[in-house]
């Protein structure tokens, strides 16, 4: 059973403190990416890699910032958590040249800033 | 600014009802729509990958249509059961990996 699994399901951070949200798929995929759900807008992508070590900004990555050392891992940092980035944060994986780009979901980060 | 539209937000329908929603996408550089369903606690979960223009998918009571020289997409569910309660969303595929997903329309079936 395929699977993508983020390292905490809830998670209650203070202001100014750096916080690492980590996600792990075991599919072999070349893709992986970070993205946020916020009340009344749809999944915003902020940061997706490509391959071990490359990245590239998405829609939203100010605040942000990722790893991706090895290919199963990728990583989101929030340098100095700030209360709004207080949201569901999402991870995917997908693979390169395999059916129509399908990406495969973890369950979902619900960070809290303080 | 490239746009997807998911109606209605939210919808509240009685066991046993049929229901339908809408995902309106931009019908330029289309390459895929991507119908998810995401259940509370849970990964989002891929329904369908909607490809061709008069596409029509079927899984169990839930099937989808596509129109892409119109750029929209039906996903109708035949006789909803509590189970069905879910957010849905669709996202649109340009073919660069990266999706634009719709707000998702949020479905509760009433027992």
């Amino acid at each position: 059973d395929v699977k993508v699994t983020q390292s905490s399901r809830y998670l209650v951070k203070r202001t100014g403190e750096k916080v690492f949200l980590e996600c792990v798929q075991d599919m072999d995929h070349e893709n992986m990416f970070w993205y946020r759900q916020d009340p009344g807008l749809g999944l915003r992508l902020i940061y997706f890699s490509y391959d071990v070590k490359m990245k590239e900004k998405g829609d939203i990555p100010e605040g942000y910032s990722v790893s991706r050392e090895k290919k199963e891992r990728f990583s989101l940092i929030l340098e100095s958590a700030s209360t709004n980035q207080t949201s569901m944060y999402l991870c995917a994986s997908s693979a390169t040249g395999v059916g129509y780009n399908e990406q495969f979901f973890g369950p979902g980060t619900r960070l809290t800033v303080l | 600014i490239l746009n997807v539209e998911q109606s209605p937000q939210s919808l509240h329908v009685q066991e046993g009802d049929s229901t339908n929603f809408t995902c309106s996408f931009p019908s330029s550089n289309f390459y895929a729509l991507h119908w998810y369903r995401w259940e509370t606690a849970k990964s989002p979960e891929a329904l369908f990958v909607m490809t061709l223009n008069g596409d029509e998918k079927k899984k169990g009571r839930i099937s989808a249509t596509l129109n892409t020289k119109e750029g929209y997409s039906y996903l109708y569910i035949k006789g909803s059961q509590p189970e069905d309660s879910a957010t849905y969303l669709c996202a649109y595929d340009s073919g660069t990996y990266k999706y634009i997903f719709g707000t998702g329309t949020r479905l509760k079936v009433l027992a």
